[in-house]
């Protein structure tokens, strides 16, 4: 069965200090994944989304990501955190090819210390 | 464009009793999805409706249905209330072609079962 994990439940950056989170899929097929941002009170907003081709993804408010297949991951990065970035993240796979019913991992919670 | 609108924000039910819970898409999207969001489970998919048809089906049990309309939008049903289903209900609507996209969410429904 599919499955997403992130194997941090929680996080704290220091604001300017680079960031990366990890995410690990079990999936059959060609995978499409997913980072998703949750800030307290806010309903869901896509980061960025891979689904082939290059394996260095570019998302909003500049994040990026890389698909290793070989490991399994798709880990999420920033290199200088802002204080607005403590929120909860999650990483996702599609559950078919429309990108549609996805399946989550449990989220990581990023706190962003000064 | 006006985004993924929910209704009620807000609900409190007694155990025994069933609810509705509505979603609008955005204009243009056909395909909804809904997720159960809680801290124990974390964000869990319960179904995804297309064109009027369940396309796909996540793994929860029969007290938990939707439907969609002929205008793409969508209510969900769970009869005979648990406490366990206590959780922030979200609705997730994407354009959901060939190769995927994005799935815009919603800001949930916190249901509260007494």
């Amino acid at each position: 069965a599919q499955s997403v994990t992130q194997p941090d439940i929680h996080i704290t950056v220091s604001e300017g200090a680079s960031l990366e989170l990890r995410c690990n899929y079990s999936y059959g097929a060609t995978p499409y994944l997913f980072w998703y941002v949750q800030s307290p009170g806010q309903g869901l907003q896509l980061l960025l989304k891979y689904f082939s081709g290059d394996t260095l993804v570019q998302g909003i408010k500049g994040f990026e990501a890389e698909f290793k297949r070989s490991q399994s991951s798709f880990n999420l990065r920033k290199p200088s955190v802002h204080w607005s970035d403590a929120a909860e993240y999650f990483c996702a796979v599609a559950h078919n090819q429309a990108g549609t019913a996805l399946i989550f991992g449990k989220g990581t919670t990023l706190s962003v210390s000064s | 464009k006006a985004g993924v609108t929910q209704t009620p924000r807000y609900l409190i039910k007694t155990r025994g009793q069933q609810v509705t819970l509505s979603c609008s898409p955005i204009s243009g999207h056909r395909s909804v999805s809904w997720y159960q969001q809680t801290p124990g489970q974390g964000l869990q998919f319960l179904f995804e409706y297309f064109s009027e048809t369940q396309r796909n089906k996540g793994n929860f049990p029969g007290r938990f249905s939707g439907r969609q309309f002929s205008n793409s939008r969508s209510e969900m049903n769970v009869s005979t209330l648990e406490l366990g289903d206590s959780a922030l209900y979200l609705c997730a609507s994407s354009l959901a072609g060939p190769r995927g996209g994005e799935q815009f969410f919603g800001p949930g429904t916190r249901l509260t079962v007494l």
